[in-house]
């Protein structure tokens, strides 16, 4: 059974015009992340929200925005995506912070034309 | 902050051949340690992860090492199977911080 599912598996978007990714969970988790995942590169950790308290990492684009409406779900908002946002968006939930197992969602594969 | 230097990048294999991979980390506070396994097009999965409080933990075919002195953790597999091909990344984190990962190792492992 799948317990983080991230929507759309693949996006196509074109210059400058905002896209929306989906991250839900089943597993309750109190934290959710962001990750950005460029080709042959490790994920980069983006935000992340513990309960409704979010995080943001010092260099994330204000480009970058999320949104926690509840616990089982998470967006992330690309106001104007540029040709270098392409890449692989990953989601994780953990039960609690730092030394918690983080649950990876299968991505969302981002294309900017 | 925390650094994780991940070796070698590009690991190729016979089948049935044992794997190593190794990781350092800087920050001595660092107390967990999770590898995960990430095939093409997917999302990382968590294969094997050890706290500071344990030297060593295995799970089938596949059992990580921690030295805390000297700041470096490996993980080990046998008996390499072709679908054990994927790039595996190791992690570590410390209380109240996030995961900082590896740069990833490509596994191969050839029929």
């Amino acid at each position: 059974d799948a317990m983080v599912i991230q929507n759309p598996r693949y996006q196509v978007t074109q210059f400058g015009k905002p896209v929306t990714l989906s991250c839900s969970q089943t597993l309750n988790h109190n934290v959710m992340y962001w990750y950005q995942q460029k080709s042959s590169q490790a994920p980069k950790l983006l935000f992340h929200y513990y309960d409704k308290d979010f995080n943001n990492e010092a260099d994330t684009p204000d480009n970058f925005q999320s949104r926690r409406p509840n616990t089982s779900f998470c967006f992330l908002d690309i106001r104007s995506p540029g040709l270098g946002d392409a890449a692989m968006y990953l989601c994780a939930t953990s039960r609690d912070r730092s030394t918690d197992t983080q649950y990876f969602g299968p991505g969302t594969r981002l294309t900017v034309l | 902050g925390e650094n994780v230097e991940q070796h070698p990048s590009t690991l190729s294999v016979q089948e049935g051949d044992s794997a190593v991979i190794k990781c350092t980390y800087s920050d001595s506070a660092s107390n967990y340690f999770p590898w995960y396994k990430q095939e093409l097009g997917k999302g990382p999965q968590l294969i094997i992860d050890i706290r500071s409080n344990v030297g060593e933990k295995k799970d089938q075919r596949i059992a990580v090492t921690l030295n805390k002195t000297a700041k470096h953790f490996s993980l080990h597999i046998t008996e390499t199977q072709p679908e054990d091909s994927a790039v595996y990344f190791c992690a570590a984190s410390r209380r109240y911080s996030t995961l900082t990962f590896g740069k990833g190792t490509m596994l191969l492992v050839s029929p």
